[in-house]
């Protein structure tokens, strides 16, 4: 079965960087795109990131663009996602999500991200 | 402010058939189709419908998509108290190149 786990939260300053990661399993990973999908503490959700199956091409959310670089290794079953320049609104559970049927089909089970002085 | 519009909160008692909206625009749902999701208290988001009306396997009958114009809903029928959970409709947006969601319905059985 489909298997997402995220690492790599945790509290940062803001300004400070932080990566986290994404371990896939159960489905054939370099065959499809992936996602980063946060929601902040008791609101909704929000899209941030999307990388190619290949890692050839990616696309970011407004908020993000510039800040966040979003990565993978194919050869790992792993995504990265490199946090810099965080600010108080990057406070967030992030989720990464595979793309299959052009929807976010699976969702690992999340990591807290907190930016906090 | 949520690029898709959907009601805070939605209810129903056992048994019953509820809806919930989605209103967005021509560059998003008059142009592509709507996937949602249902979310649990401390839980991560799960796919319910995508490509507008279609089903992930294990998904019951019960819960059904529809999109028209610049509009999509999400029907319930038989409402169940398991199903009380928070519902959000998404979809991809031409005109600010990424996904776009709405702010989420609280589903209350009653």
């Amino acid at each position: 079965q489909v298997q997402l786990v995220e690492s790599g939260g945790g509290v940062v300053q803001p300004g400070g960087s932080l990566r986290l990661s994404c371990a896939a399993s159960g489905f054939t990973f370099s065959s499809n795109g992936m996602h980063w999908v946060r929601q902040a503490p008791g609101k909704g959700l929000e899209w941030v990131t999307f990388i190619r199956y290949d890692g050839s091409h990616q696309l970011y959310a407004d908020s993000v663009r510039g800040r966040f670089t979003f990565s993978r290794d194919n050869s790992k079953n792993t995504l990265y996602l490199q946090m810099n320049s965080l600010r108080p609104e990057d406070t967030a559970v992030y989720y990464c999500a595979t793309e299959i049927t052009r929807a976010f089909d699976y969702w690992g089970q999340g990591t807290l991200v907190t930016v906090s002085s | 402010q949520s690029v898709l519009t959907q009601p805070p909160s939605a209810s129903g008692t056992p048994g019953q058939r509820v809806t919930i909206s989605c209103s967005g625009s021509n560059s998003n749902i008059g142009s592509n189709a709507v996937n949602w999701y249902q979310q649990f208290p401390r839980a991560a988001p799960k796919l319910l419908i995508h490509s507008e009306d279609q089903r992930p396997s294990g998904v019951p009958d019960r819960f059904s998509g529809s999109q028209s114009g610049t509009s999509a809903s999400l029907a319930i029928s038989g409402l169940q108290s398991e199903d009380e959970a928070d519902y959000y409709c998404a979809v991809w947006d031409d005109t600010q190149t990424g996904w776009v969601f709405g702010g989420g319905t609280k589903l209350t059985v009653l």
